[in-house]
């Protein structure tokens, strides 16, 4: 099965600075990359998504970047904020083995 | 538009007692998935269903977890029986699709002792 690793567990940022987190996968065939935001005792919640055709991907303060050479896919927050607090998950989905896996996840910290 | 309902929200169960989670799609989500995320860890899928059809569940302990749907709405999930190693947030999300945003439930946090 995809193998994700994201790097890196813990981050911790000044408010206003940038935050990067960066995953990893194996299957050459994934085609599909969702970042989730999981606040504590929350549910995951979807904040941004990029698919196998697109290099980049942004929303506002968040952006997306995907090197399909080098498998490997990341997130960017610019202007932190401390509601950015939280912990990010990559997920990649897989079109060989047709399943949403998903990294051990960043605990991002936002100093104010 | 109404999430993706799951219950019980808690359970705490003695080890080798059976539980069974629930969980209830958005509606028209043909894809369902069931995770379980141990404390600290990313979700860990364990099955994923198509409509009524099982996709992928590889991961599923087979000796002890169990999972259905039902005229591919609902779900269940059951372990029986359960392991002090079970203790997590079970989690349930469903999607349009395979290539779409997944939507999770509040989960149901287990409990073994």
């Amino acid at each position: 099965g995809e193998n994700v690793e994201q790097h890196p567990s813990t981050l911790s940022v000044q408010e206003g600075d940038s935050a990067v987190i960066k995953c990893t996968y194996s299957d050459s065939a994934s085609n599909y990359f969702p970042w989730y935001k999981q606040e504590l005792g929350k549910r995951p919640q979807l904040i941004i998504d990029i698919r196998s055709n697109v290099g980049e991907k942004k929303d506002q303060r968040i952006a997306v970047t995907l090197n399909k050479t080098a498998k490997h896919f990341s997130l960017h927050i610019t202007e932190t904020q401390p509601e950015d607090s939280a912990v990010y998950f990559c997920a990649v989905f897989g079109a060989g083995s047709y399943q949403l896996t998903f990294g051990k996840g960043t605990k991002l910290s936002v100093i104010p | 538009e109404a999430g993706v309902a799951q219950s019980p929200r808690y359970k705490i169960i003695e080890k080798r007692q059976s539980v069974a989670f629930w969980c209830n799609p958005i509606s028209g989500h043909a894809t369902l998935y069931w995770y379980q995320q141990i404390l600290g860890q990313g979700p860990k899928l364990l099955i994923q269903f198509q409509n009524n059809g099982v996709v992928d569940d590889s991961q599923l302990p087979k000796d002890r977890f169990s999972a259905e749907r039902l005229k591919g709405v609902d779900s269940t999930l059951k372990i029986q029986p359960a392991k002090l190693e079970d203790s997590a947030v079970y989690l349930c999300a469903s999607s349009l699709g395979q290539l779409r945003e997944a939507f999770f439930g509040q989960g149901t946090r287990l409990t073994v002792v």
